[in-house]
């Protein structure tokens, strides 16, 4: 399968700091890619998706000027935590759909641990 | 709209025994259908998936899901458990048609194989 990376695989910042973590495609290009957030013991929520040269998509609930993404270029999108408070720590998963097409396989990234303290 | 149902937190079986980890879906029309494993801080990994055709479909590390339309499930068996294969395991569903395919995962289920 395709593989997709996350850097970094684990950060610990300060309350009110910002945190950057990437998502790179490594096999192929892609327009689209999704962020999602795992709590402890629970399935992925989908945050958002990240359009390569547009805006991102955010789900409801969300809120689109504390999780900044930006994909700025076919194999690389971005997901900006600012400010970030304890209630942020999580696990943030990027995925790739394999062809961008209906319905087809999700590559995902290792994953981001993310400690606010 | 589409959900997902994987009706148990965890699953427990012996070394050897064969395994079955249970999802239920709900979807307007034909369904397209994953099962992804993930490790403990690792992201998700691909193990199957049912587009159309035949209702058996096998995967990767010898697994493999039965899909029944019937009783909208698809369910993720394997004959032998390893203990290697002690993970968390999520069932998911996308939608055939509409131009959105984003998938609806569902709450994951916890395998132990015990040795």
């Amino acid at each position: 399968g395709a593989v997709v990376s996350q850097h970094p695989s684990r950060v610990i910042c300060k309350s009110g700091t910002s945190v950057k973590i990437e998502c790179r495609s490594l096999d192929f290009q892609a327009t689209t890619m999704f962020w999602y957030r795992q709590f402890p013991k629970q399935s992925l929520m989908l945050m958002a998706t990240s359009n390569e040269g547009s805006k991102a998509t955010y789900e409801q609930g969300v809120e689109k000027d504390k999780f900044l993404i930006n994909h700025a270029s076919l194999t690389l999108s971005t997901l900006t935590v600012t400010s970030a408070h304890p209630e942020d720590s999580s696990f943030y998963i990027c995925s790739v759909p394999a062809s961008g097409g209906l319905a087809d396989t999700q590559y995902f990234g290792p994953g981001t641990r993310l400690t606010v303290l | 709209a589409q959900s997902v149902a994987q009706p148990e937190d965890q699953v427990n079986v012996a070394e050897g025994n064969p395994l079955t980890v249970k999802c239920t879906y709900s979807v307007s029309g034909n369904p397209y259908l994953f099962w992804y494993v993930q490790y403990p801080n690792r992201g998700l990994q691909f193990l199957l998936k049912y587009i159309t055709g035949d209702n058996l479909v096998k995967g990767s590390y010898g697994f493999e899901a039965e899909f029944n339309k019937s009783q909208t499930s698809f369910h993720l068996k394997k004959p032998s458990a390893l203990v290697s294969d002690s993970a968390l395991y999520f069932c998911a569903v996308s939608p055939p048609s509409g131009g959105s395919y984003i998938p609806t995962f569902g709450r994951g289920t916890s395998l132990i194989v015990h040795p």
